[in-house]
């Protein structure tokens, strides 16, 4: 299995621009989740889902939106690039008792 | 609601030390509880998790941690560092079953001094 993928790794984005940034999990999971982290903080909650169709916000979700059209696939999607969007993404899957991270894609926003 | 703390952001320790990384939490909920260790540039990785069984669990790495409910503390530790464990440790709590709701703490970075 490959776990929670991420793509891509690393992006530089111009203010204004849009880019979605793709999650996929093959566990079958239905929880799903995305994350930022800045530097010196933890991770903070942007979005989750808690299966096929269904999202809702986590503690900071303006400035994003995602959707879940299949179990498998979580994109979360930047309509509008500012800097303060500038971060470390991850995303997430969960079982009931574990949380399992991507790697991360790296976005700087200029 | 939930939250933690974890006490310090920055831990030094000498090769062959004891570890310790300090997490304080409150919940409203019985509460899950999880370190993750993440290495520079890398995604995070679970180390151990407290989900209502043993209040001592074991992880991998030689780590574990300790629930003490009176103390509202998790924290972890091993008896010698090792080079390799530098890396941050973010604690996280949830409510048990509580998969919407996870919290994660600031992070501690361990510096291990050769």
């Amino acid at each position: 299995n490959a776990g929670v993928t991420q793509t891509p790794k690393f992006r530089i984005l111009k203010i204004g621009q849009s880019m979605t940034l793709q999650c996929t999990q093959d566990m079958n999971h239905n929880y799903m989740y995305w994350y930022r982290q800045d530097p010196g903080m933890g991770l903070k909650l942007i979005y989750y889902s808690v299966g096929a169709g269904i999202t809702d916000k986590g503690e900071v979700p303006n400035g994003y939106n995602v959707s879940r059209s299949t179990t498998e696939d979580f994109p979360l999607r930047l309509e509008l690039a500012a800097p303060s969007q500038t971060s470390v993404y991850f995303c997430a899957s969960r079982t009931a008792e574990t949380q399992y991270f991507g790697p991360g894609t790296r976005l700087l926003v200029l | 609601a939930q939250s933690v703390t974890q006490l310090d952001s920055h831990v030094s320790v000498s090769e062959g030390t004891p570890v310790l990384l300090r997490c304080n939490y409150s919940s409203s909920y019985s509460p899950s509880l999880f370190w993750y260790v993440q290495h520079p540039n890398k995604g995070l990785q679970l180390l151990l998790k407290y989900t209502s069984a043993a209040t001592l669990v074991k992880g991998i790495n030689g780590f574990e941690a300790e629930f003490k409910k009176s103390e509202t503390s998790f924290h972890l530790t091993k008896p010698s560092a090792h080079m390799s464990d530098a890396a941050e440790y973010f604690c996280v709590v949830t409510p048990s079953g509580g998969y919407q709701k996870v919290t994660f703490g600031t992070g501690t970075k361990l510096q291990v001094i050769p």
